[in-house]
């Protein structure tokens, strides 16, 4: 399976300010997602993102509160946007391939709003 | 009712016993079928993937899949404490929303010498 960097692992913010969470493959892969993991509970995908176009959002989660990026088949970035302590999640980045049905996660980013 | 839920918990089984995890789904068109294991502080591990109907085993890990149940299970043979986590169901959908998993609330497992 490929192998998943995040960064940074972790941070305290202030709210009202915006971090930007990096996730890096050592392959291409075809498929991207980024999940959110609220205290105590089970993981929510925030969107699917898209190489070379916007990123597809689930219900709940908005572009100019989550904008991604995905420039290439190897990089994305999700960025939280004017925090609130209710962002206070871990936030995960997985990939997966079209052919291999599965998909894997990165370490995660554990966000912390105060 | 929710979409992918997992028998509640939490679990506790003694060293060397069958842990039993399930978790039903309420979407018809699922294609795919996984178990993640994730320990306190981790992100979720890949430990099993099931896409036909019957049984699917690796090691002391045993899926099991009935669709037209909508059911799926996990079972862990001679379970060991370093088995104690969390397990996630996720159910990956067909169709226009390929590649989206959809996963449970989880079942917390303990496993006691």
């Amino acid at each position: 399976s490929a192998v998943i960097s995040q960064k940074p692992s972790r941070d305290i913010c202030q709210r009202g300010t915006s971090l930007t969470i990096q996730c890096q493959v050592d392959s291409q892969v075809t498929m991207m997602f980024w999940y959110r993991q609220q205290p105590g509970q089970s993981l929510t995908l925030i969107a699917t993102a898209n190489q070379g176009s916007e990123a597809t959002y689930e219900s709940g989660f908005v572009i100019d509160k989550f904008p991604i990026s995905r420039p290439n088949l190897t990089f994305s970035t999700l960025t939280v946007s004017n925090m609130s302590p209710e962002d206070s999640s871990i936030y995960l980045c997985s990939v997966g391939d079209s052919s291999s049905e599965t998909q894997y996660f990165g370490p995660g980013t554990r966000l912390l709003v105060l | 009712q929710k979409e992918v839920e997992q028998n509640s918990g939490p679990l506790s089984v003694p060293e060397g016993a069958i842990a039993s995890l399930n978790c039903t789904y309420s979407d018809r068109v699922s294609q795919s079928f996984f178990w993640y294991r994730q320990y306190s502080g981790k992100s979720p591990e890949l430990i099993m993937s099931i896409y036909s109907n019957g049984d699917k085993e690796d090691g002391r890990f045993t899926a099991q899949l009935n669709k037209a149940s909508q059911y799926v299970s996990l079972l862990i043979r001679d379970s060991q404490p370093s088995d104690s986590a969390t397990y996630l169901c996720a159910v990956r959908a067909g169709g226009t929303s390929y590649g989206k998993l959809t996963f449970g609330q989880g079942t917390i497992l303990t496993v006691h010498p």
